[in-house]
């Protein structure tokens, strides 16, 4: 069965500070991994994905993932928060013939301080 | 350039009563899906519509009902209210393409009392 694993609840970093989201993730196959993000009371919003190819993916809104298959990891980074980027962050890992039936972790909530 | 519209934003309801989430998309796509979101739990798959005139059951399909009227349009049934059932429900669709993500809508806040 496919799972994901977001350690951390809740971030606080200063705005320009760095920022880097956790995400483990167990599935049987090759990952399609996704980082979506949440602003309050909106849908989410698609930051980037991972199929194939470079491990290193560059998503929007400046954010950038790196898949590390050894771990099992797909951490989220970004070099300088903006406070715009406060909100709920979620991975997602799933099969690429169906990403509506990714499985989702539970949310990173990213606050910052000014 | 609407995306994925869903309505109401916000509703209430009593124990027992019924209702329907509407949920419209404008990109064509063959699949859509509905999620329940939960403080701390991430979201729930309830059921999906892979295509026009097919549904099928995710993770928590139970106490649900779907219609895929259409292309365009999948909508969600609660014949019978429950408090468990107090929660945010997204509408989603994805493209053909092998690698298409997850489009949401802006969710709907139920509150049922």
């Amino acid at each position: 069965a496919q799972s994901v694993t977001q350690p951390d609840i809740h971030i606080t970093v200063s705005e320009g500070a760095s920022l880097e989201l956790r995400c483990n993730y167990s599935y049987g196959a090759t990952p399609y991994l996704f980082w979506y993000v949440q602003s309050p009371g909106q849908g989410l919003q698609l930051l980037l994905k991972y199929f194939s190819g470079d491990t290193l993916v560059q998503g929007i809104k400046g954010f950038e993932a790196e898949f590390k298959r050894s771990q099992s990891s797909f951490n989220l980074r970004k070099p300088s928060v903006h406070w715009s980027d406060a909100a709920e962050y979620f991975c997602a890992v799933g099969a690429p013939s169906n990403a509506g039936k990714s499985t989702f972790g539970d949310g990173t909530t990213l606050t910052v301080k000014p | 350039n609407a995306g994925v519209t869903q309505t109401p934003k916000f509703q209430v309801l009593k124990t027992g009563q019924s209702m329907t989430l509407q949920c419209a998309q404008d990109m064509n796509h063959n699949s859509m899906y509905w999620y329940r979101q939960d403080p701390g739990m991430g979201l729930r798959l309830i059921y999906y519509s892979a295509s026009e005139g097919t549904t099928d059951k995710g993770e928590v399909p139970n106490g649900y009902n779907v219609s895929r009227l259409n292309k365009r349009e999948f909508s969600l049934r609660l014949e019978s209210a429950a408090p468990s059932q107090t929660s945010v429900y997204f509408c989603a669709s994805t493209g053909d393409r092998v690698n298409s993500p997850l489009h949401f809508g802006n969710g709907t806040r139920l509150t049922v009392t």
